[in-house]
């Protein structure tokens, strides 16, 4: 199956920091998110995100997919910030699953 | 409703029990989607549902997980004959489409099995 590999595992930022997360994956998708899960669990759509560029406030994602990655960036951070963040892809071929990467753990202090 | 909502939010078993977990997915949304998410796994896909369509269950873990949408709304996860490994977060999905396009999770329940 198809694999996503993100990095960096663990992030600590000081508050006001910017932060660039990857995405690799290895195969071609139909369909690339990005998740937040906040330190409570909850899990909240950041970008549904295959091809392309989106901005959304001091998030943005960028999704190459020819080249098979995506990276989220996160401007002038806060500690609201602060959770996991997960890629996740479907491939498409014939199954609408997502398969999640490990997830990048973002601490951002004051 | 305005969002995925699941129950109970957390659930005590003994090993041996069945347990039935609860999904409302967002009014609308005709994909639904079980996942479980535990420490050493990570997060993984158990079964998806599309409208009338027949289900996928290639991520359900042994013929001890189970589970149905009645109506094409509600989605019922039952694991019979609970396991110690089976203590995780059970999180719910639902979306517009199988595009995936507006994926929103509900905020889970934690099963813990004694």
């Amino acid at each position: 199956g198809i694999q996503v590999e993100q990095s960096p595992p663990d992030l600590i930022l000081q508050e006001g920091a910017n932060s660039t997360l990857r995405c690799n994956f290895s195969d071609s998708v139909n369909n690339l998110q990005w998740f937040h899960q906040n330190p409570w669990g909850q899990l909240i759509n950041l970008f549904y995100i295959p091809s392309g560029t989106k901005q959304n406030g001091r998030l943005s994602a960028t999704t190459v997919a020819t080249e098979r990655y995506s990276l989220l960036y996160i401007s002038s951070s806060q500690t609201t910030d602060s959770g996991v963040y997960f890629c996740a892809v479907d491939s498409g071929a014939g199954s609408y699953q997502l398969t999640f990467g490990k997830g990048t753990k973002l601490s951002v202090i004051p | 409703g305005a969002g995925v909502s699941q129950s109970p939010s957390n659930k005590v078993t003994e090993k041996g029990k069945d347990v039935e977990l609860r999904c409302d997915p967002i009014s609308g949304h005709t994909a639904l989607y079980w996942y479980r998410q535990s420490l050493g796994q990570g997060l993984e896909f158990l079964i998806y549902f599309q409208g009338n369509s027949a289900p996928d269950k290639s991520g359900l873990p042994s013929d001890r997980f189970s589970a149905e949408r009645t109506g094409g709304s509600v989605s019922t996860l039952t694991i019979q004959r609970t396991q110690q490994e089976d203590s995780a977060v059970y999180l719910c999905a639902s979306s517009l489409a199988v595009t995936g396009f507006g994926y929103t999770f509900g905020s889970g329940t934690r099963l813990t099995v004694v």
